[in-house]
Formats: structure tokens, C-alpha cells, sequence
């Protein structure tokens, strides 16, 4: 049973407008969030992460968004740019735990 | 500073062989991680080292053992290679026990025939 689902496997944005991904969890025990970045060939690379007290965390382009209540968490990256065409990992990690917990993944394709 | 780095970056072996992925990091991190990639299933924790001296098993351990060779290496090694194990591995590492944010490898590409 997928405790981190990322339910859309790709997207589709034009340069310049906002690209926005999904996540949800089913675990109320996660309190740590984060996103991970993977261009093909290489390792997943840090983006963002938010605390389960906060419920947005921002940096430069990247904002992220979390819901306790409804167990979901989004990206947003504004203004998307082709360069940010990558696969995005969710990962959500217990309290109290060094272990995290992936989604599937989403495909982000940004069309200049 | 190289981070984490991974060898062999691509192998071929036929079903029953073994073989031994190497891992190596120079951040002088206390925790390791050996994680598999298979399409559709995002990343799936293998075994994890929280400090030198200790391995514990994560999500899918069966088929493979770790060892922690010193604070810098951490290898997974698959005695009986099985076709169910072609995947992408990829190690990790993280400063210390509480860390959440973990640093990847390349990653090693693995076909088992």
C-alpha cells in the first residue's frame, strides 16, 4: 500500500506559466515533506522540503504548499522554465525518523 | 568534493551471478542508504546505515546484504542475482541520525538476464 502517492505521472506546462505537483499521503505520522528532482542519467538531486508546523515553505521559484488536514502537498514553480523539465520525487519522512518514503513520481515537461 | 559516487555505472549479469555495488561519500556523513528505482514505484529503501557499524533493513531487503565498510563506504551486494532484481540503485547519504534531507549518487543501472 503506496503511503506517498503522486496520482498524475506526467504534466504539461508552457515556459513562463505555473507548474503545479501533487502529492498526497496517507500516513498522519509523517511531519517532514520533501521534493527531489531527477534529470535522466542522474541521482535525485534536493529541490525543497516543509516541516509538519508550517504550511508553506518558499524558495526563489519553488513554493511548497502542505494541507495537513487533507494529507496533501503541492509544488509550485513560478514561472516555469525548460530547464525544470525533470521528474519530481515526493518523499515524506516519520517523526522522530531518518528513513523517507517516495512517491512515484511526476514527469514535468515545460514546453518553450 | 565528489559527494556521494557510485561504481559501476551500468552492468550486465545473468540470473544465479553476484556482484557487489560500491558506494563512497566525502561529506563525512554519518548515515548511508541503498535505494532501488523501478518504473511506476518511485524509491524504494533496500538497507540503511545510521552510523559506522550499524545496517538495518528498509522496505525490499530480501536478496541482498550490506556492508558498512568505514564511516565513507557502504556496498549492497546481491549473492544470487534474480531478473526480478534488474532496477537503477542508487546510494544516498545524510549528515547524521535526524538529517532528513539525503544526498544521491548517480546511480548504478543493473540488467540481470
Amino acid at each position: 500500500d503506496q503511503q506517498v502517492k503522486q496520482n498524475s505521472p506526467s504534466l504539461s506546462v508552457q515556459e513562463g506559466r505555473i507548474s503545479i505537483l501533487n502529492c498526497d499521503y496517507t500516513n498522519s505520522m509523517f511531519d517532514y515533506f520533501l521534493w527531489y528532482k531527477k534529470y535522466p542519467a542522474e541521482g535525485p538531486t534536493f529541490l525543497i522540503s516543509i516541516s509538519s508546523i508550517k504550511d508553506k515553505n518558499e524558495d526563489g521559484r519553488f513554493t511548497v504548499f502542505l494541507n495537513k488536514s487533507a494529507k496533501h502537498l503541492s509544488l509550485h514553480i513560478v514561472p516555469s522554465q525548460p530547464g525544470d523539465s525533470a521528474v519530481y520525487f515526493c518523499a515524506a519522512s516519520l517523526h522522530g525518523g531518518d528513513k523517507l518514503v517516495f512517491g512515484a513520481g511526476t514527469i514535468l515537461r515545460v514546453k518553450s | 568534493n565528489a559527494g556521494v559516487t557510485q561504481t559501476p555505472k551500468f552492468q550486465v549479469l545473468k540470473t544465479g551471478q553476484s556482484m557487489t555495488l560500491q558506494c563512497a561519500q566525502d561529506m563525512n556523513h554519518n548515515s548511508m542508504y541503498w535505494y532501488r528505482q523501478d518504473p511506476g514505484m518511485g524509491l524504494r529503501l533496500i538497507y540503511y546505515s545510521a552510523s559506522e557499524g550499524t545496517t538495518d533493513k528498509g522496505e525490499v531487503p530480501n536478496g541482498y546484504n550490506v556492508s558498512r565498510l568505514n564511516k565513507r563506504e557502504f556496498s549492497l551486494r546481491l549473492e544470487s542475482a534474480a531478473p526480478s532484481q534488474t532496477s537503477v540503485y542508487f546510494c544516498a547519504s545524510s549528515p547524521m541520525e535526524g538529517t532528513k534531507t539525503q544526498y544521491f549518487g548517480p546511480g548504478t543501472r543493473l540488467l540481470v538476464l
